[in-house]
């Protein structure tokens, strides 16, 4: 299997511009999640699906942010306005079904950079 | 506010010696507790992960050490090498998927 396939893996616009970043899961994975990294916050979960359903998306930031999954193998991560803070790398990442041990898998991250 | 607290931030290690890296939890509810090695420009991978129902786990040169009573966990490096450097992150959740990571902590090993 190709893994997780992110896209952009860099990109760079202008503040207040519209970004869309996009996941490819695993073939066979009904959770993904999309997290976000920066230098002062670490890693955090934004949001997570399951089955193409939002289940907790308590850590999406603000309005700006949205996510969907409108089937089993493609997710979007928009960020609408884009603002400077918003610059981190962007996760996307999958797992099986809830049963122990299922490992979750990252992609290799979108950098993006607001200026 | 980080549920789950990680150190040191980095540390330098000679190559054969052993990198110690220290988590620390509150939250009881926590039953999963992974450890991911990340390298630059890559994303984070499950490198060795523990449930709360052992105190050891070892795969290969790396070692889990899980305290559920001071609610720590650590991960041992033995005979560090070269090839493990890198930023390596605890994280801890329940029920597998709602992982809440650590800061990180970035080792190098010296050769």
């Amino acid at each position: 299997d190709a893994g997780v396939i992110q896209s952009p893996r860099h990109e760079v616009t202008e503040m207040g511009q519209e970004v869309t970043l996009r996941c490819k899961p695993i073939s066979g994975h009904d959770y993904l999640f999309w997290y976000r990294q920066t230098m002062m916050r670490g890693l955090e979960l934004l949001i997570y699906f399951n089955n193409n359903v939002p289940i907790d998306d308590s850590g999406m930031p603000e309005d700006r942010f949205s996510a969907k999954m409108p089937n089993a193998s493609f997710s979007t991560l928009k960020i609408q306005p884009s603002e400077p803070r918003d610059s981190a790398v962007y996760f996307c990442a999958s797992r099986t079904g809830f049963n122990s041990g299922n490992t979750i898998y990252f992609g290799e991250g979108s950098w993006l950079t607001v200026v | 506010q980080q549920q789950v607290k990680q150190s040191p931030q980095s540390l330098i290690v000679q190559k054969g010696g052993i990198s110690i890296i220290n988590c620390a939890y509150e939250n009881t509810a926590f039953d999963y507790f992974p450890w991911y090695q990340q390298f630059p420009g890559k994303g984070p991978a499950l490198l060795i992960a523990i449930r709360p129902d052992v105190s050891e786990k070892k795969e290969g040169r790396f070692t889990i050490s899980f305290n559920k009573s001071a609610k720590q966990f650590s991960l041992h490096i033995m005979d560090s090498q070269p090839g493990d450097s890198a930023t390596y992150f605890c994280a801890a959740s329940i029920h597998d998927y709602k992982l809440s990571f650590g800061a990180g902590t970035t080792v190098t090993v010296r050769a």
